[in-house]
Parts: C-alpha cells; sequence; structure tokens
C-alpha cells in the first residue's frame, strides 16, 4: 500500500528565510503528486502537482517541488517566506488506475514576522 | 460560484445515535471524498465513489456509510459502531473518473463532537 511521510510536523521560521518541507512516499510504481496548503480559517487548496516531465514543478505562490525518483522525494521549496504562509501543508500521492488519494500527516508553517 | 457545500459546519452528537453529513458539489465531478482529519494524523480516507451508485471503502471505513445515487450528492453517516467520531471531517471531489492525476477540491468541513 502506498504511503506519505512528512517528517517536519512543525516549522517556526522568520520572513524572508527560505523553506523545504520534506515528502516521501513509498510506491515503486507511477505516482502522481501533491502539495496542498490549508490556511487558518480556510479550506484546503492545491499548491502544485506532479504527474510527468519537468521534475521541478512551479505552483502559485511563488512554491515549487522536486521530484526525486531515486529518492521516492517531493520536497516543497519557497526562497523567502512571508508572514501570510503561515498555513499547513499536506503532501499527497496517488498512483495510476484509481482515484484514491493518500495524505501525509501535515506540516504546520509558523513564520513569524 | 463552483465549489463543495458540507453542511452542517458544527454537528453534535448523543452517543449511540446515528448522524449524516451533507457534501454536495456542482463542480460536474465524477469522484467524491470523504476524508477525517484529526490532528497529527493528517487526512485519511474513510470512503470514495469514483463514479454514480459506486463507491468504495477507505484505510478507516468501520463505522460509517456512504451513498452515491446522484452525481452531485455524498453524504456520510457517522453510525454508533464509530468508536471515536469526534473529528473533522473534509467532502472533497475531483474529475477524471478513473484518471488518476487530477486535484481534489475540498469542501470547508463539518466539526463532529461526541455529547
Amino acid at each position: 500500500a502506498q504511503s506519505v511521510s512528512q517528517h517536519n510536523h512543525h516549522v517556526i521560521l522568520s520572513e524572508a528565510a527560505s523553506l523545504e518541507l520534506g515528502c516521501n512516499y513509498s510506491y515503486g510504481g507511477t505516482v502522481n503528486l501533491f502539495w496542498y496548503v490549508q490556511y487558518p480559517g480556510q479550506h484546503l487548496q492545491l499548491l502544485l502537482k506532479y504527474f510527468s516531465g519537468d521534475p521541478l514543478v512551479k505552483g502559485i505562490k511563488g512554491f515549487e517541488a522536486e521530484f526525486i525518483k531515486s529518492k521516492f522525494s517531493f520536497n516543497l521549496r519557497k526562497p523567502s517566506v512571508q508572514w501570510s504562509d503561515t498555513a499547513e501543508y499536506f503532501c499527497a500521492v496517488n498512483t495510476g488506475g484509481y482515484q484514491k488519494v493518500t495524505f501525509g500527516t501535515g506540516t504546520k508553517l509558523q513564520v513569524i514576522p | 460560484d463552483g465549489g463543495i457545500t458540507q453542511s452542517p459546519k458544527y454537528l453534535f452528537r448523543k452517543e449511540g445515535q446515528n448522524v449524516t453529513l451533507s457534501c454536495e458539489q456542482n463542480l460536474n465531478h465524477d469522484a467524491m471524498y470523504w476524508y477525517r482529519q484529526d490532528p497529527g494524523q493528517g487526512l485519511r480516507l474513510i470512503y470514495y465513489s469514483q463514479i454514480v451508485n459506486d463507491f468504495q471503502k477507505g484505510d478507516i471505513a468501520e463505522g460509517y456509510s456512504v451513498s452515491r445515487e446522484k452525481k452531485e450528492s455524498f453524504p456520510l453517516t457517522v453510525t454508533s459502531a464509530q468508536k471515536n467520531p469526534t473529528a473533522f471531517y473534509l467532502c472533497a471531489s475531483s474529475t477524471g473518473g478513473r484518471v488518476s492525476n487530477q486535484p481534489q477540491h475540498f469542501g470547508d468541513g463539518t466539526r463532529l463532537s461526541i455529547l
């Protein structure tokens, strides 16, 4: 069965610091990868996704993620965070054929002004 | 605006009672999902439906039931058999039917508490 690990549960950064959130999955076949974000008081929304092609994916609000197949990883990055990036971030994966999606446990990011 | 509507936002249940959470979407999506979100555990899949009149158990289906009689509706019933029902419940939908690379759209959630 597929699984997703997010090792950072709570991250605190100052504004302008660089961000990298880890995401590792366990599945040897073709995967589709997603990062979702949940801002305080808002619903979950898609940040970026990878299906195929260029392993470096750019999303909204300056976020990007790199798919490294050999490491089974899909880490999320942002060069300079803002206070408005304070949110909970979820990595998700599904495998070909069905719509079942597995989510990681989430990382709470707190950005201090 | 198109989207997913979950109701009610807050729900209280007495022990031993069944309760039904509503989820409606007007996005014309084929697939719909129910997740449970608990602190530190992320989102766990309860049930999903790829098409009308079809649904599959997710990872934590015990104590829950669903129906998918209409494309736009996917209600979740939390039965008295669910031992720890207090949680935040999220409904989602996506397009594509059996195509698995489509992102999900989420509702605002229902917070269920046991009295």
